[in-house]
């Protein structure tokens, strides 16, 4: 049981590169989750799931696009990433809201 | 729009001692959860404690416990015996128990620091 899994651990990126990040979990969660990190800020939601195929905008969703096609798999993608999107990422799964949400151990994304 | 605030940056306790984090929090709602997570420089988060708001009693976990004063909303951490795995981040988290609120409203965080 490997729990929420993220690749990649870290990324480089130049400004205007695309990438995608993958969240994966084996727990049967319907609800998953990306949020971002950085430093003073605590823990910020980008955009969430409440099932496959479904997505909604979090806190702060600009410049980031998801997609939900498996159950297990949550895809965050950067389309033209910009140095302001330099952050650490985590992904998190809930079985259902309110549940405890188990978290990945995050990416940590470099944009030059 | 829900804002949780956690007025220590910093804190630091001697190893076997007891320290309490705070937590405050600003919401008109009346049924929620309330969370404190674990950051360990790994930086995987990890869940200490989990309250339901229409619960009184605070909740416990082993070493953990909470102060839980809705009236006030606050939400406050102790840990007791603290012992040097301790040495993390806390961050206390609010979510909404009403369908459509699927967001953790975290804090920014206190640095505890366990001195031996």
């Amino acid at each position: 049981n490997a729990g929420v899994t993220q690749t990649p651990k870290f990324r480089v990126l130049k400004t205007g590169q695309s990438m995608t990040l993958l969240c994966a979990q084996d727990m049967n969660h319907e609800y998953m989750y990306w949020y971002r990190q950085d430093p003073g800020m605590g823990l910020r939601l980008i955009h969430y799931s409440v099932g496959e195929g479904t997505t909604a905008k979090g806190e702060v969703p600009d410049g980031y696009n998801v997609s939900r096609l498996k159950k297990q798999n949550f895809l965050l993608g950067l389309e033209s990433a910009a140095p302001s999107q330099t952050s650490v990422y985590f992904c998190a799964s809930s079985y259902f809201q309110g549940y405890e949400q188990f978290f990945g151990p995050g990416t940590r994304l470099t944009v030059l | 729009a829900q804002t949780v605030t956690q007025s220590q940056p910093e804190m630091s306790v001697q190893e076997a001692e007891t320290v309490t984090l705070s937590c405050t929090y600003d919401t008109s709602e009346s049924d929620y959860y309330l969370f404190w997570y674990k950051q360990p420089p790994s930086r995987q988060m990890i869940l200490v404690i989990r309250q339901e708001a229409y619960k009184q009693q605070n909740a416990t976990e082993n070493r953990f416990s909470v102060n839980f004063q809705k009236a006030a909303k606050s939400f406050s951490l102790k840990i007791s015996d603290s012992q040097l795995g301790d040495a993390a981040m806390y961050f206390c988290a609010y979510r909404s128990a009403w369908g459509g609120s699927e967001k953790l409203v975290f804090g920014k965080g206190t640095k505890l620091t366990v001195n031996p």
